[in-house]
């Protein structure tokens, strides 16, 4: 079954911890995205990688971390540094020489 | 600095009859146009897209026009069904002399059919 995975689905933890979230695709896809949704606004750019041991800062990287040692994953790490880290959680992927980026279902996070 | 903007938070058709939503984006440089939906708590879906070298795209109820001039991209669903109630996301890429491809994502527009 090919697709894009995100595991948990909802995912709680403490002020001050670390939390990773996860992001798998067996879909072969070159280029891998996350974003971030809050209510009443739209998807913003956290980190994306293109290829294998690159990743680039989207637009609001501040407070996160991404590594991408395999073409299949890109999980997220979301700091005790992010000062808003509650939030819906969307990663995305693509694949090269084509323009359409395909989502997988999120993670809702909440740090109490 | 919003570089997508869609300026109808939300919109209410009547079953069978067209929606239109629209987006509109300030940098010349975008080279794909894309239309998602989203339903709460999922990963917002592909619905269609179009090429900046295009002016309109059509996939059964969905049509999508570019306005380069204007900068402004429109999304026509015809007819409307109480399915389609959603919000909507316009995103624009653009590839940069690296190779990398990024996306702009709009705020979303909340489409409401009535039955």
């Amino acid at each position: 079954d090919g697709g894009i995975t995100q595991s948990p689905k909802y995912l709680f933890r403490k002020e001050g911890q670390n939390v990773t979230l996860s992001c798998e695709q067996n879909l072969n896809h070159d280029a891998m995205y996350w974003y971030r949704q809050d209510p009443g606004q739209g998807l913003r750019l956290i980190y994306y990688s293109q290829i294998v041991n690159d990743f680039q800062k989207g637009d609001i990287a501040e407070g996160y971390s991404v590594s991408r040692e395999k073409k299949e994953s890109f999980p997220l790490t979301v700091t005790s540094a992010q000062k808003n880290p509650t939030a819906f959680y969307l990663c995305a992927t693509r694949l090269a020489g084509t323009d359409t980026q395909y989502f997988g279902p999120g993670t809702r996070l909440t740090v109490l | 600095d919003q570089q997508v903007k869609q300026n109808s938070p939300s919109l209410s058709v009547q079953e069978g009859r067209i929606s239109i939503l629209n987006c509109d984006y300030t940098n010349s440089m975008f080279d794909y146009f894309l239309w998602y939906k989203k339903y709460p708590a999922e990963g917002p879906t592909f619905l269609i897209s179009i090429s900046s070298i295009k002016d309109k795209n059509e996939d059964g109820r969905f049509t999508v026009f570019l306005n380069k001039s204007a900068k402004h991209l429109s999304l026509h669903i015809v007819p409307s069904q109480p399915g389609d109630s959603a919000v909507y996301f316009c995103a624009a890429g653009e590839t940069f002399t690296s190779g990398t491809y990024k996306y702009i994502f709009g705020t979303g527009t909340r489409l409401k059919v009535l039955a």
